[in-house]
């Protein structure tokens, strides 16, 4: 059974560029769920995508969007990137028919903006 | 107020103690709750869940308070590989995300 995987470890940006990061969610799992964490932080939900919908959404604007694809694997982007936006972004896959806890988060994504 | 608050850090502690962290949350809805241990520049990862009659793992103690909406986490005879950040989770119900605490950094020292 492989894990939930994202994709790049690691980047920098300059301000006000776009950016991409992706996640693989551990198969079985149809539901991805993406938090930012800054540094000196706890995790901070973004959204959550469900059966290639996004069925939640925290506290974060519009420059902040996301997908779900058909094998449940996900992107969440942000667009006019700024300095804040430096964070861990995390992505966690669930399985939610199941109910329970069940997620498993990825290793994260290091983004900073300069 | 946040929604889940925990003590602040960092406790430093020596081998061989014990260290309680506390929580609190405020949606009395809340229906989920977990401790997450997260190592430095690590994802987090799932400690236990915390059930309203409380449970033991090990060494490890999570008691919940649902009427003072109040969590902790009780770590008996403490080990250097213990030193970690503990994020106090809630969850409402179902399909709603986690919300998590700040956390709570732990050193423990030889």
């Amino acid at each position: 059974e492989t894990g939930v995987t994202q994709s790049p470890t690691h980047l920098i940006k300059t301000r006000g560029q776009q950016v991409t990061l992706r996640c693989s969610s551990q198969s079985g799992h149809n539901t991805v769920s993406w938090y930012q964490q800054a540094l000196g932080q706890g995790p901070q939900f973004i959204f959550q995508y469900y059966r290639e919908e996004e069925n939640g959404r925290g506290n974060f604007p519009p420059r902040f969007s996301g997908l779900q694809f058909p094998n449940y694997s996900s992107e969440l982007n942000v667009n006019a990137l700024e300095l804040d936006d430096s964070a861990l972004y995390l992505c966690a896959s669930s399985q939610e028919t199941t109910g329970g806890h069940g997620y498993t988060f990825g290793s994260g994504t290091r983004l900073t903006v300069v | 107020r946040k929604e889940v608050e925990q003590d602040p850090g960092p406790f430093n502690v020596p081998e061989g103690a014990t260290v309680a962290f506390n929580c609190t949350y405020s949606n009395s809805a809340s229906q989920s709750f977990f401790w997450y241990r997260q190592d430095c520049r690590k994802e987090p990862k799932l400690l236990m869940s915390v059930y309203s009659s409380g449970n033991e793992d090990g060494r490890f103690t999570a008691q919940l308070n649902r009427a003072s909406q109040y969590i902790s986490l009780l770590i008996r005879d403490s080990k250097l590989s213990d030193s970690a950040t503990y994020l106090c989770v809630v969850r409402d119900s179902g399909n709603t995300p986690l919300v998590f605490g700040k956390g709570t950094r732990l050193s423990v020292i030889a």
